[in-house]
């Protein structure tokens, strides 16, 4: 596609439901990258995959938070028994390589959690 | 759409005056340095990007600055214009770390027309 796409653009989920953001990176892009920004806030690296395989998951919060790659494209972000913590803006970006400095983002998944 | 910065420091600049955006960062081992902008209600887009054995970087409009003795980054942008208001974030890139592409504060930039 021409760029990188998230979806559900919003998602409103109850306290304890169980959410899954999609995103789909840009066609032969390596690397996937999710960040979590907070209202007001810079992007917070949450997980990187390289191919299917996730390199780096140290940002994710809680083992609440679950991310997969399995066909080294699509991605999916998955929160379980989401809290009103977890309410932000999920950015997902793609780039070539890993030390590629321009990353393509998403226009993100705003999470609210009521 | 989405709204970014609501508490974010602000640079108001009057339109077609000269915009410096300040970054200071930590990482002295970072590798690459970039600006990105954000827009209300989308991600983050790549600007302009600075090795760490430069100190200047010229693009349309941009300029990039960096000071490594003192760990500070710099976005000069030239004749600033309304389509420039949005908030800006530096990033890094340590190639030898374990995590890509970190972001560090942003701040706003407001031009007044």
């Amino acid at each position: 596609g021409a760029g990188v796409s998230q979806s559900p653009r919003y998602k409103v989920a109850k306290r304890g439901q169980d959410v899954a953001l999609r995103c789909d990176p840009i066609s032969g892009h390596v690397s996937l990258f999710w960040y979590q920004q907070a209202l007001g806030q810079g992007p917070e690296f949450l997980t990187y995959f390289q191919n299917e395989a996730q390199l780096d998951k140290s940002g994710l919060p809680s083992d609440r938070f679950f991310a997969e790659r399995p066909e080294g494209s699509v991605s999916t972000l998955k929160i379980q028994r989401t809290q009103q913590e977890d309410s932000a803006v999920y950015l997902c970006a793609s780039s070539l390589s890993r030390v590629n400095t321009e990353a393509f983002f998403g226009q993100g998944t705003r999470l609210t959690v009521v | 759409g989405e709204s970014v910065g609501l508490h974010l420091p602000t640079l108001s600049v009057q339109e077609g005056d000269n915009s410096i955006i300040n970054c200071a960062y930590s990482n002295s081992a970072s590798d690459y340095f970039i600006w990105y902008k954000q827009e209300s209600g989308k991600g983050p887009q790549f600007i302009i990007d600075i090795r760490s054995n430069m100190d200047k970087r010229q693009g349309q409009r941009v300029t990039v600055l960096l000071n490594k003795t003192v760990k500070h980054l710099s976005l000069q942008i030239a004749a600033t214009q309304p389509g420039d208001s949005a908030v800006y974030f530096c990033a890094e890139i340590w190639v030898g770390g374990n995590t890509p592409l970190v972001f560090g504060k942003g701040t706003r930039l407001s031009v007044i027309a």
